[in-house]
This record gives structure tokens, C-alpha cells and sequence, in this order.
């Protein structure tokens, strides 16, 4: 079975341009998750859904990030504009009911 | 909100060497998650546990709800065990909360 699948694993971007990253979990995983970690630091949560609705998303800083999960599978990441501060490995991870939390490769990007 | 704390957060040892890495959290929980992480960036969930020990391979994981503390242990190191080892638990102790980690260990086994 296929684990929870990120694309792309890293990406340079210039500061004040556009990323996307994509995330596709587990099949059959009603709860999504993406987390930013920072150098030297333990991963931090963004948003969490539950199917297609996006029941915390606290920690997202929504003036330039927004995140998406259509038909409750995948789901993206975007952060418009990027600031050199997003410079981190953003992970995405699945759970079932009743399982644990499977995480994806992540994406690390570098905004110049 | 829970908080967690690892250590130590760098440990460098000699292959066959005995580990110990420690884990404390603050608030109650359901299930604490110990992941691995290598340099890539990717996370692998190694153990998930509710109460008392368990053990894959070289890898024993042990909790004592009571006193908020988890150890994991590797017998026998290997340079291939050479990675971060991080400790999570449930932002508010339980159900489907997302995550918080400790800071991560970063463990090197030396040949």
C-alpha cells in the first residue's frame, strides 16, 4: 500500500513568488494534516481536516496561506507570497480511525 | 496545550552502545508517538503507545502514564540508527488533534 505521497520534495522559489505543495494520503483516511517544521525544530501543526472540512486551522497564518482539500482526499498547501521566513519542510500526514499518523516525505522549501 | 520535552537533544555514541532517549509531557494523553526522521526530511512513525512497553527489533519504546514519561531505547546500535528521533502527543491530550513534538534528538552511532 502507498503511503502518504508529497510532491514536490523541494522547491526554491524566489521571495514574494507563489508554491503550491500537493498531498495525497492514505486511501480511506478521513483526517489530513499539514505541518511546518523549522530548522531544529519539532514539526508544528497548520491545519487539520476531517474529510473535506477544515475543522483547525489556528495556526495558519491566513493572510497569506490557504489550504485546500476537495472531495475530502487530496489536498494543497499554497502560500501567496512567500516571505523568506516560510523557509521550512512542510509535512503532510494521514490517519484512519483508530490508526496512527503516517506522515508523507515533505517538502522542503528555500525562498530566496 | 500540551508542551513536550526531549533529551538530549544531540547524543553521540559508539556502535553496540546502549540508548536512551527520554520524552516528559504535560498534559494527559491518550497515545504518545515516537518518530524518526531522517536527513531527507521524511517522518516515520516507529511506535504509538497507550501504556506499558513495546518492542520492534532493536527499538523498545516504555511509558509511564502516571509520571508523563516515555523512554525509547536502542540496543545493539548501528551507524544506520544514525537520525532524529522525535517524541509527539496530542496537542490537547486526545481523539484527532494534530500533533506537538519535542525538538528532536539528533542521535549519531559512530562505527
Amino acid at each position: 500500500e502507498a503511503g502518504v505521497v508529497q510532491s514536490p520534495r523541494y522547491k526554491i522559489i524566489e521571495k514574494k513568488q507563489p508554491v503550491a505543495f500537493w498531498c495525497n494520503p492514505i486511501s480511506g483516511h478521513n483526517t489530513l494534516y499539514w505541518y511546518r517544521q523549522n530548522l531544529g525544530q519539532g514539526p508544528e501543526l497548520l491545519i487539520r481536516y476531517e474529510n473535506e472540512e477544515a475543522v483547525d486551522d489556528s495556526q495558519l497564518p491566513k493572510d497569506r496561506f490557504s489550504a485546500e482539500r476537495l472531495k475530502g482526499v487530496d489536498s494543497t498547501l499554497k502560500i501567496q507570497p512567500a516571505e523568506l521566513g516560510d523557509s521550512a519542510v512542510y509535512l503532510c500526514a494521514s490517519r484512519g480511525v483508530g490508526t496512527e499518523a503516517f506522515f508523507g516525505q515533505g517538502t522542503r522549501l528555500t525562498v530566496v | 496545550k500540551n508542551e513536550v520535552e526531549q533529551s538530549p537533544q544531540n547524543l553521540t555514541a559508539q556502535e553496540g552502545e546502549f540508548i536512551t532517549i527520554n520524552c516528559s509531557y504535560s498534559v494527559g494523553i491518550s497515545a504518545l508517538h515516537w518518530l524518526q526522521q531522517h536527513p531527507g526530511g521524511g517522518i516515520v512513525s516507529l511506535f504509538m503507545l497507550s501504556s506499558g512497553k513495546k518492542k520492534h527489533g532493536r527499538l523498545i519504546a516504555t511509558i509511564n502514564i502516571q509520571e508523563k514519561h516515555s523512554s525509547l531505547h536502542i540496543t545493539a546500535s548501528h551507524p544506520r540508527d544514525s537520525a532524529v528521533y522525535i517524541c509527539a502527543v496530542p496537542l490537547n491530550g486526545g481523539g484527532a488533534d494534530g500533533l506537538t513534538f519535542g525538538k528532536g534528538t539528533h542521535l549519531i552511532i559512530q562505527p
